[in-house]
């Protein structure tokens, strides 16, 4: 098991309403990487934070945010949820400049009905 | 723009038989490669990277990956499947400008006893 840690592992919520998803980083690490799974698919790249600022987006709409506080330890926030933003939320922690992999939390299963 | 590409979907292999997951990439300058595995519910588990230097790389549980330059391909190998090696198997690229990882598709590896 790596260190990361994601809450809640499931949820489910209504389309409109917003969600939070958080996630504690590995000892060490200071980078953040947010990931959307959806059904068959492989990960797709949500955006990246270093030094609490974000450092490089995906394709995706601003309606998904995030923070990255002191600690490392990191929030996806998702507005205006759409039936389609139903997936696994994954998040990886890695060190900066460094060859060293990313470590994954184990997921957030996001249901928006 | 960098890409990778996991041609078959499904890989079926009678235990004790060798195995073999492909994966095939799109990079400018030098590749940093991944191979992640991903067992049902559950988050990405680190299995092995290519960095730079010998162009087969061993990694966790028995699982080595061959780097051909030539050929971009960077596929995922073990001597001998067993039937807990069952699962989702994702090759990736870290992105040269920020760190990202790129995904393929996955290739569902099934091991029958």
């Amino acid at each position: 098991e790596t260190g990361v840690t994601q809450s809640p592992t499931h949820l489910i919520k209504t389309r409109g309403q917003q969600v939070t998803l958080r996630c504690s980083s590995q000892s060490g690490h200071n980078t953040v990487s947010w990931y959307q799974q959806a059904l068959g698919q492989g990960p797709q790249f949500i955006f990246q934070y270093y030094r609490e600022e974000e450092n490089g987006r995906g394709n995706f709409p601003p309606r998904f945010s995030g923070l990255q506080f002191p600690n490392y330890s990191s929030e996806l926030n998702v507005n205006a949820l759409e039936l389609d933003d139903s997936a696994l939320y994954l998040c990886a922690s890695s060190l900066r400049d460094t060859n060293t992999e990313a470590f994954f939390g184990q997921g957030t299963r996001l249901t928006v009905v | 723009a960098q890409s990778v590409a996991q041609p078959e979907d499904q890989v079926n292999v009678a235990e004790g038989n060798p195995l073999t997951v492909k994966c095939t990439y799109s990079v400018s300058g030098n590749p940093y490669l991944f191979w992640y595995v991903q067992y049902p519910n559950r988050g990405l588990q680190f299995l092995l990277k290519y960095i730079t230097g010998d162009n087969l790389v061993k990694g966790s549980y028995g699982f080595e990956a061959e780097f051909n330059k030539s050929q971009t391909s960077f596929h995922l190998k073990k001597p001998s499947a067993l039937v807990s090696d069952s699962a989702l198997y994702f090759c990736a690229v870290r992105d040269i400008s920020g760190g990202k990882l790129i995904f393929g598709q996955g290739t569902e590896l099934s091991v029958k006893p």
